[in-house]
């Protein structure tokens, strides 16, 4: 079962717009959240991360938003730039390991 | 650099050889990781360790693979026996425990295609 879950594989977002990248999770134990940002070819690079005693965190052009009772998170880059093309995975940390999404395959366009 | 680095990079085996990867953690860093991701898919959890003991391995971890940290320092992945499924990234992370949250650093991974 997925316990993490990033239910739009993709997303198209013009330049200089709001993307938001959403993820869901099953287990209310969760009590630590990352996002990472993954190009062809590389590792996962971390981005930012949110602990459950916050309901958001700031970073630049990116916030975090959690929202315990739905078990939701949600990602915003604002402004959108081109170099932000990537896959982004959500993960939950579950005691010493992270649970990852399927990831959300984020495009902005000029 | 001071991140994580992988070695090597790629590596094509045919079915049934062995094969054994190398990750080089953050210095500082006392815990190190391993994960597997197959295409579609988020990176799977492996296994892991605190300095040089292993504390949990993933139910996806079968016999045929063995992880090692001599020292807690560097670590190895060997693969025995290599099937077609075992086609995956393997990648490793590092961290540093503070507290009770911790923020994994991966590195590049390295594919490996099982002929």
């Amino acid at each position: 079962d997925q316990q993490v879950k990033q239910n739009s594989p993709s997303l198209s977002v013009q330049e200089g717009r709001i993307s938001i990248l959403n993820c869901d999770y099953t287990n209310s134990m969760f009590d630590y959240f990352l996002w990472y940002k993954k190009y062809p070819a590389e590792g996962p690079t971390f981005l930012i991360s949110i602990s459950s005693i916050k309901d958001k965190n700031e970073d630049g052009r990116f916030t975090v938003f959690l929202n315990k009772s739905a078990k939701h998170l949600s990602l915003h880059i604002v402004p959108s730039q081109p170099g932000d093309s990537a896959v982004y995975f959500c993960a939950a940390s579950d005691a010493d390991k992270l649970i990852f999404g399927t990831g959300t395959r984020l495009q902005v366009f000029p | 650099d001071t991140g994580v680095s992988q070695n090597p990079r790629h590596k094509i085996t045919k079915r049934g050889q062995n094969v054994t990867f190398r990750c080089d953690p953050i210095s500082e860093h006392n815990r190190l990781y391993w994960y597997r991701q197959t295409l579609g898919q988020g990176p799977e959890f492996l296994t892991y360790f605190q300095n040089e003991a292993q504390l949990e391995k993933s139910r996806l971890l079968s016999d045929r693979f063995s992880a090692e940290r001599p020292k807690g320092s560097f670590s190895t992945l060997e693969i025995q026996r290599t099937e077609q499924g075992d086609s995956a990234m393997y990648l490793c992370a590092s961290s540093l425990v503070v507290g009770y949250q911790e923020t994994q650093y991966f590195g590049p991974g390295t594919r490996l295609l099982v002929l």
